[in-house]
């Protein structure tokens, strides 16, 4: 079983300032199969990046994503005020195996 | 316009038994795969159960194997996840979500807004 460990738990930053979120696999997982989502309170999650560094459907270019085998990250290049929210990393798997991470906090400083 | 409904959620006792159902629209049902996922009060994501297009293929998470079923219904755009033996910790915000497209890749790119399953005495 794959484990997502996100890293920082908490980030607490200011509009316009750059974000980096990190998500670690406790083995390599396929950069296809590597998802990025957005979370507000009281909303459902929103599919932000898939395939690790592609950017779903409306999502602005302000978010990319990057990585492989067990090292990815969510960039946020300049924070608009509705970026803070929480992020979560998801992977699938074989068998399959579909985890999400713990999540990342991003709140304003 | 592209849209997931849950609905069936409620109160339940520890044994008890919760049908939801997910009603899609908007799109063509029968070309995707489909998920449950829930979120306990306060915490994070947990991915629930997946079913391919066709109701072939299907997969569980081990917390939840052998007391729910996921099935489908492509002629009547609905998805379905009977749960029964449940428990306390079964507790959470239910979510349908559709899988993208593109098989070579994985993401959920369409959530319904949830159906809340609360289990207690």
């Amino acid at each position: 079983e794959i484990v997502l460990t996100q890293s920082p738990g908490t980030l607490s930053l200011s509009p316009g300032e750059r974000a980096t979120l990190s998500c670690r696999a406790s083995q390599s997982v396929s950069s296809s199969y590597l998802a990025w989502y957005q979370q507000k309170p009281g909303q459902a999650p929103r599919l932000l990046i898939y395939g690790a560094s592609s950017r779903a459907t409306g999502i602005p270019d302000r978010f990319s994503g990057s990585g492989s085998g067990t090292d990815f990250t969510l960039t946020i290049s300049r924070l608009e005020p509705e970026d803070f929210a929480v992020y979560y990393c998801q992977q699938y798997g074989s068998s399959p195996s579909i985890a999400f991470g713990q999540g990342t906090r991003l709140e304003i400083k | 316009q592209v849209q997931l409904v849950e609905s069936g959620g409620g109160l339940v006792k520890p044994g008890g038994s919760l049908r939801l159902s997910c009603a899609a629209s908007g799109f063509t049902f029968s070309d995707y795969y489909m998920s449950w996922i829930r979120q306990a009060p306060g915490k994070g994501l947990e991915w629930v159960s997946y079913i391919s297009s066709s109701g072939s293929t299907i997969y569980y998470a081990d917390s939840v194997k052998g007391r729910f079923t996921i099935s489908r219904d492509n002629a009547k755009n609905s998805l379905y996840l009977q749960m029964n033996s449940l428990r306390a910790e079964d507790t959470a915000v239910y979510y349908c979500a559709r899988r993208i497209r593109n098989r070579n890749y994985y993401g959920m790119d369409v959530w319904g807004q949830g159906t809340t399953v609360t289990v207690s005495s």
